[in-house]
């Protein structure tokens, strides 16, 4: 398995943009994460889904932010408009069920730059 | 809540000094503790966890229940320690503390 897949890895757009961030999970795997990464606040969860159903959005900062998970190998986060504070990376990570499902396999994270 | 609390963003040792990063935690329940780090240009990556009480790359962390406490500890750092570390928490989502810039110098 190529691992969690993200993409795209780069992203440069203008403020007022729509931007869209896209994971593929681990085949198998029935829990995702979405996590930003910044240098003032660390690591933050922003919402995670069990088996393609949100079970706690709470750390979406404000309505601007969305996720989707359609089917169980591809979820989406959406910016819409996108702001200059918003840029970071954001991780998508997912794991799977039984007794191992603890541990989480991490993207390689999109950094988004906001102009 | 819970909510998982690393104290120091910076860390700096010399090579070959004992290293110890902090992370306490609050949680009502049994806590699944980890630690994750980052190198460089690369992912996020599970470092060790409390519940298989392993030694990974020289480092141990040890859960201490009474004073909420999960350090990873290594006796000896070496340069290719340098990272970015974070403990988590675990129970259904993860928590993650704010992180850790570990630097070992030369």
């Amino acid at each position: 398995d190529a691992g969690v897949i993200q993409s795209p890895r780069h992203e440069v757009t203008e403020m007022g943009q729509e931007v869209t961030l896209r994971c593929k999970p681990i085949s198998g795997h029935d829990y995702l994460f979405w996590y930003r990464q910044t240098m003032m606040r660390g690591l933050e969860l922003l919402i995670y889904f069990n088996n393609n159903v949100p079970i706690d959005d709470s750390g979406m900062p404000e309505d601007r932010f969305s996720a989707k998970m359609p089917n169980a190998s591809f979820s989406t986060l959406k910016i819409q408009p996108s702001e200059p504070r918003d840029s970071a990376v954001y991780f998508c990570a997912s794991s799977h069920r039984g007794p191992l499902r603890e541990k989480l396999f991490f993207g390689s994270g999109t950094q988004l730059s906001v102009l | 809540a819970q909510r998982v609390t690393q104290p120091e963003k910076l860390l700096s040792v010399f090579k070959g000094a004992p290293v110890e990063l902090k992370c306490n935690y609050s949680y009502s329940g049994s806590p699944e503790l980890f630690w994750y780090v980052q190198y460089s240009r690369q992912r996020l990556q599970l470092l060790l966890r409390h519940i298989s009480r392993e030694s990974i790359k020289g480092f141990t962390a040890d859960l201490n229940k009474g004073e909420t406490s999960f350090h990873l500890k290594k006796p000896f750092a070496q340069e290719e320690d340098s990272a970015m570390y974070y403990c988590a928490l675990r129970s259904g989502k993860s928590t993650f503390g704010d992180g850790t810039t570990l630097t070992v110098k030369p």
